[in-house]
C-alpha cells in the first residue's frame, strides 16, 4: 500500500501557483519524498525529490516540513500543460529494488 | 536520449485470447519494470528485472502473465488467456541501478504504455 495520502483533486487558475499537499506521517529516516506527474496518455514523469531540505529545480519546488510528515509541491506559475495527475511517493534512499508504490494521486486541473 | 519504447500503442482482444507487449528500455539501463495501470488508479508494479534476472514478481499473476528479458535488453510481457479485468494500460519503465552509498537521483523513465482492452 502507498504510504502517502493526497487530495483527490484540485483546481488552479492559469498563471497562479499550484500548491499540492502530501501527507507521509509514517516516513522513515532513510526515505526520500518523490513527486511524479502523469499527463493524459503518457507514462509518469519525474518532477523532484528531497530528503529533508527544501528543493527547487526548473519544474517545481518541494517544501518538506521539519518533522518530515508532510510536504508540498509548488508549481510557481501553473500553465494549462500542467494539468495532470500528481503522485507523491516515499522511497528508501538505499533501496536496490527501485520499486515505486503509487497511490491514487491528485488530479490537478489548471483552468484559463 | 531516446526514451523507453513500447509497442503496440493500443490493443483490443477478446477474453481468453493471448496478447504480448514489447518494451525497449533506455540504453544502458540495467533495471526494467512492468507496471499495470487500471483506469483511475496509480500504476502497480507487476515485475522488475535486473539485467535478465527477476528481482520482484510478487504481484505478477503467474497463472496467466509471463515476462522475459532475454539478453538483458528488450522485454516482452504476455497474457494468456486474457480476462476482462486485465483491461488496463501496461507501462514499461527503466532505470539505472543506484549504488546504495549514493544519494538517489531519479534516472527512472517510463514509456507511454500499451492500452489493452479486453472485450
Amino acid at each position: 500500500d502507498a504510504k502517502t495520502t493526497q487530495p483527490t483533486s484540485m483546481d488552479c487558475a492559469e498563471g497562479r501557483a499550484a500548491n499540492l499537499p502530501c501527507n507521509h506521517s509514517t516516513i522513515s529516516g532513510n526515505e526520500y519524498v518523490y513527486w511524479y506527474r502523469q499527463i493524459h496518455s503518457q507514462g509518469p514523469q519525474y518532477i523532484i525529490h528531497g530528503l529533508k531540505n527544501n528543493e527547487t529545480n526548473e519544474m517545481a519546488s518541494l517544501i518538506i516540513t521539519e518533522d518530515r510528515k508532510s510536504s508540498t509541491l509548488i508549481l510557481p506559475h501553473a500553465t494549462l500543460r500542467d494539468t495532470a495527475v500528481y503522485y507523491c511517493i516515499v522511497r528508501p534512499g538505499s533501496s536496490n529494488t527501485g520499486k515505486l508504490i503509487f497511490g491514487q494521486g491528485t488530479t490537478l486541473q489548471v483552468k484559463p | 536520449e531516446a526514451g523507453v519504447a513500447q509497442s503496440p500503442r493500443y490493443k483490443i482482444i477478446e477474453k481468453r485470447q493471448s496478447v504480448a507487449f514489447w518494451c525497449n528500455p533506455i540504453s544502458g539501463h540495467a533495471t526494467l519494470y512492468w507496471y499495470q495501470q487500471i483506469l483511475g488508479q496509480g500504476p502497480k508494479l507487476l515485475i522488475q528485472f535486473q539485467n535478465n534476472g527477476v528481482v520482484d514478481d510478487s504481484q505478477l499473476p503467474k497463472d496467466r502473465f509471463s515476462a522475459e528479458r532475454l539478453k538483458g535488453v528488450d522485454s516482452t510481457l504476455k497474457i494468456q488467456p486474457a480476462k476482462l479485468e486485465d483491461s488496463a494500460v501496461y507501462l514499461c519503465a527503466s532505470s539505472l541501478l543506484r549504488n546504495t552509498r549514493q544519494a538517489p537521483g531519479d534516472g527512472y523513465t517510463f514509456g507511454s504504455g500499451t492500452r489493452l482492452t479486453v472485450v
